[in-house]
């Protein structure tokens, strides 16, 4: 099993959709997560931390679940400019606080 | 605007030759990072530094050689690499390595020949 997993993609989304994106998680002492953006051909960015009391900013809700560990990340009234990939992020906490990547999620949001 | 800069952005070597990647960071932050990513991955994380110290080697290749001279600086010298090492070498800092919201550089775009 992966470490960090993310539903494969890509999704394709009307402007003006809901979507959503899920991240498993292994290692049940992870500390620390994240969702990241990166645009085609440039550097991830942060998006938003991911606390366990829900974190919101905007269109963009992202939630945690410990007992799954699983992460989530909604996307309200999608742009054209939210297509790009969005990285799940962990914090492994093993061997000095690892940071793993998941895969990450496409989305093309379309007019 | 990136607030960790990344020097050059583009680099095209040859496979005997020694070159330096570089990286400068203002932000305070005393964890800097080195990643890999190829096309279609996600970034793999190579180094850690925290407090100037090597904290994490994810058991990279020797002709791979990182420095970090100061809190601000952090290089990443090359030497005999292969064509497979072609990829987007990404810097990153945070705050603290326990607290790794982080900010990456443009990176730099290495082709091997």
């Amino acid at each position: 099993r992966k470490e960090v997993e993310q539903d494969p993609g890509p999704f394709n989304v009307p402007e003006g959709a809901t979507v959503a994106f899920n991240c498993t998680y292994s290692n049940s002492a992870s500390q620390s997560f994240f969702w990241y953006r990166q645009d085609c051909r440039k550097e991830p960015k942060l998006l938003m931390s991911v606390y366990s009391s829900g974190n919101e900013d905007g269109r963009f809700t992202a939630q945690l679940n410990r007992a799954s560990q699983y992460i989530s990340l909604l996307i309200r009234d999608s742009k054209l400019s939210d297509s790009a990939t969005y990285l799940c992020v962990v914090n492994d906490g093993r061997g000095g606080f690892k940071t793993i990547f998941g895969a990450g999620t496409r989305l093309f949001v379309k007019a | 605007d990136t607030e960790v800069t990344q020097t050059p952005k583009h680099l095209v070597m040859g496979m005997t030759n020694k070159k330096s990647l570089k990286c400068e960071q203002h932000m305070g932050h005393r964890a800097m990072y080195w990643y890999k990513q190829k096309a279609k991955k996600p970034p793999e994380l190579m180094f850690v530094y925290s407090y100037e110290k090597l904290s994490i080697n994810e058991s990279v290749p020797s002709r791979f050689s990182p420095e970090c001279p100061n809190s601000s600086l952090l290089n990443l010298h090359l030497h005999a690499l292969q064509p497979e090492d072609s990829a987007l070498y990404l810097c990153a800092s945070s705050q603290e390595q326990v607290n790794p919201e982080a900010f990456f550089g443009q990176g730099t775009r290495l082709t091997v020949v």
